[in-house]
């Protein structure tokens, strides 16, 4: 039973770069996170998707990140253009919304602007 | 404001002692879920949580829904136990996943 699968595990970009993670959430789960991860910060949510419809996005990172559900099985997040701020690890989770529902979490997407 | 209130936000254990890290929230609560990650590595769960105690190991979590809180407890702490821990809570109010700000634990030789 798979899991939460994120590609690629690392990238490097240069500032102004675009670049595009991916995420291919639990089979069957409907509800979808991109999360960004920082020491400083720690877990901060980008945005959330229900059934691919966006339910909320992260206010402070809208105007260079997109985060896009296309299909059920898949999700993108775009950075555009790219900051050395921005370097993170940037994590998917999803779970099956019902009452009571476990969170899962892939191993995530280390960026390092340069 | 803020939901979760995870305490303490940082930890330092000698090895061989014990540590209880705390979950409050604010909100109603379908389910509760603890993770670890160790420094550089992925989230990891270890309880599923909803309601009542659970064990796995040296690691105890209890949920008390009424007065609105979890606990991880870690016995007998070792030095791989360091990293973070975070807690999850599924919200029957907004129906949205919600995390602490985590506990960053280090534990000493």
């Amino acid at each position: 039973d798979a899991g939460v699968t994120q590609t690629p595990r690392h990238e490097v970009a240069e500032k102004g770069q675009t670049i595009i993670l991916k995420c291919e959430p639990v089979s069957g789960h409907n509800d979808l996170f991109w999360y960004r991860q920082t020491k400083i910060q720690g877990l901060e949510l980008l945005s959330y998707f229900r059934s691919k419809s966006l339910m909320e996005d992260g206010g402070a990172f809208k105007d260079r990140f997109k985060a896009e559900m296309l299909n059920s099985s898949f999700s993108t997040l775009k950075i555009q253009p790219t900051e050395p701020k921005d370097s993170a690890v940037y994590l998917c989770a999803s779970s099956h919304h019902r009452e009571g529902t476990e969170v899962f979490f892939g191993k995530g997407t280390r960026l390092t602007v340069v | 404001g803020q939901q979760v209130q995870q305490s303490p936000a940082s930890l330092v254990l000698q090895e061989g002692e014990n540590a209880e890290l705390q979950c409050n929230f604010s909100t109603s609560l379908n389910s509760m879920q603890w993770f670890y990650q160790r420094p550089g590595g992925s989230l990891v769960s270890l309880f599923y949580n909803p309601s009542g105690t659970k064990h796995s190991g040296r690691l105890t979590s209890t949920t008390v829904i009424k007065e609105r809180r979890s606990s991880l407890h870690i016995s007998s702490s070792q030095t791989t136990d360091s990293g973070t821990y975070l807690c999850a809570l599924d919200s029957s109010n907004t129906n949205k996943v919600v995390f602490g700000t985590g506990t960053r634990l280090q534990v000493l030789p």
